[in-house]
Order: structure tokens, then sequence, then C-alpha cells
């Protein structure tokens, strides 16, 4: 099956500093990827979808200048959490859609972020 | 508007026991299906899909799941269960045509010895 990886996979930053994530389609090209967030014991929640080539489009609630997301390249979308703050302290985790019919998407490891 | 279901938070079952974790949707035309596993600090690895044909769909680590378009249920099953069962398990429905997931709430599936 289909690869997608993140990096990093834990990372632990200052409050106020910014950090990013990247997630990778390895052996695939994806026009559009998915950013989630996970908070403990609990489901996914979907925050953006990424575009190659064009603006992220965004969850409700989900606030665009916070969460900053670049799809520069057909394999890789990044995530920049700005000016972090301990509750923004989650797992987050990306996605990727394969082409075809059902477009199953296929999930990175995901990130845990713990701002301090 | 697409939605899913998931009977339980919490399940708990017996080395070896049945293993039954419910799912439920909501949707005006029969979607596709899924079934997610995920281990701690892990991302999620897909156990089956339903997009079309034989209801009866089997997966991966000797799961399975039937769709039942008349109850709108996707209910996981696997026989026997083994304690590398333990994980957090999530059903997930995606409309045809849509890009995104729409992710039940998540059931937590514990194994005692």
């Amino acid at each position: 099956g289909a690869v997608v990886s993140q990096h990093p996979s834990w990372v632990i930053c200052k409050s106020g500093t910014s950090v990013k994530i990247e997630c990778r389609s390895l052996d695939f090209q994806a026009t559009t990827m998915f950013w989630y967030r996970q908070f403990p014991k609990q489901s996914l929640m979907l925050m953006a979808t990424s575009n190659e080539g064009s603006k992220a489009t965004y969850e409700q609630g989900v606030e665009k200048d916070k969460f900053l997301i670049n799809h520069a390249s057909l394999t890789l979308s990044t995530l920049t959490v700005t000016s972090a703050h301990p509750e923004d302290s989650s797992f987050y985790i990306c996605s990727a859609p394969t082409s075809g019919d059902y477009n199953e998407q296929f999930f990175g490891p995901g990130t845990r972020l713990t701002v301090l | 508007a697409q939605s899913v279901t998931q009977l339980g938070s919490h399940v708990s079952v017996s080395e070896g026991a049945l293993v039954l974790l419910r799912c439920n949707y909501s949707s005006s035309v029969p979607p596709y299906l899924f079934w997610y596993v995920q281990y701690p600090n892990q991302g999620l690895q897909l156990l089956l899909k339903y997009t079309t044909g034989a209801t009866l769909v089997k997966g991966i680590n000797g799961f399975e799941a039937e769709f039942k378009k008349s109850e709108t249920s996707f209910h996981l099953t696997k026989p026997s269960a083994h304690m590398s069962d333990a994980a957090e398990y999530f059903c997930a429905v995606k409309g045809r045509g849509a890009q995104k997931l729409v992710f039940g709430q998540g059931t937590r599936l514990t194994i005692n010895p």
C-alpha cells in the first residue's frame, strides 16, 4: 500500500515558538492532503484540507493564521503551528488519498506536539 | 450530511472470545465505509473497507465486517480475540465523490487474559 510519512514524530517546544510538521507521500502523488488533530482518547478532528498549488481549506473553528498550511509539491504538505501555546499540545496526523474511485486515504504515523 | 456512530466507547473481551464493534452510519446513499485501527502514539491503519459488491468484507488480522444497508450498519467482528488486538478502532464513512472522511468517536478494545 501507499506510504505517508510525517516528520518529526514528536516535538517539544517553548510557548511562543513556531513548529513545522511535514507530511510526505512517499510513493504516490497527492494533490490533496488532510490534517487532523487528535486529543487524548478522542477521535480525529479534521482541521484542514491542503491543496497543492492553492490555499488550504480550513474547517469551521480552525484558526488559519494559527495553523499555517503549505502544499508546495505533489508529495509534501507542511503544517506550521505559529506562536504555540500549551493548549496546542496534541497529536497531529496527516493523510493523503490515492487516486481512484474511492480515494482511499493513507495516514501518516502522527506527530506528538508538546508545548511547555 | 453523513455521520457515524460507534456504540460503546470501550469494549472489553477475554482472549479467544468474539470481538464485536458496532458502527452505524447515516447517509442518503450507500457510502464507502472503512474500519481503521490505531495503536498508541501511531497513525491509523486500514483494517478493511466496503466500496461495492460483496457485503461481507474481510480485512487484515482476521477481522471482517458486513455492510447491511437495511440497518445502515457496518459492524466489525473477529471470531477469536488476541492480546495484540488491543487498540483503538475507528469506523469512518466517505460519500461517493466526496473527499473527506467522517469518523466515529472510536472504540477502545481491551483484551483480558
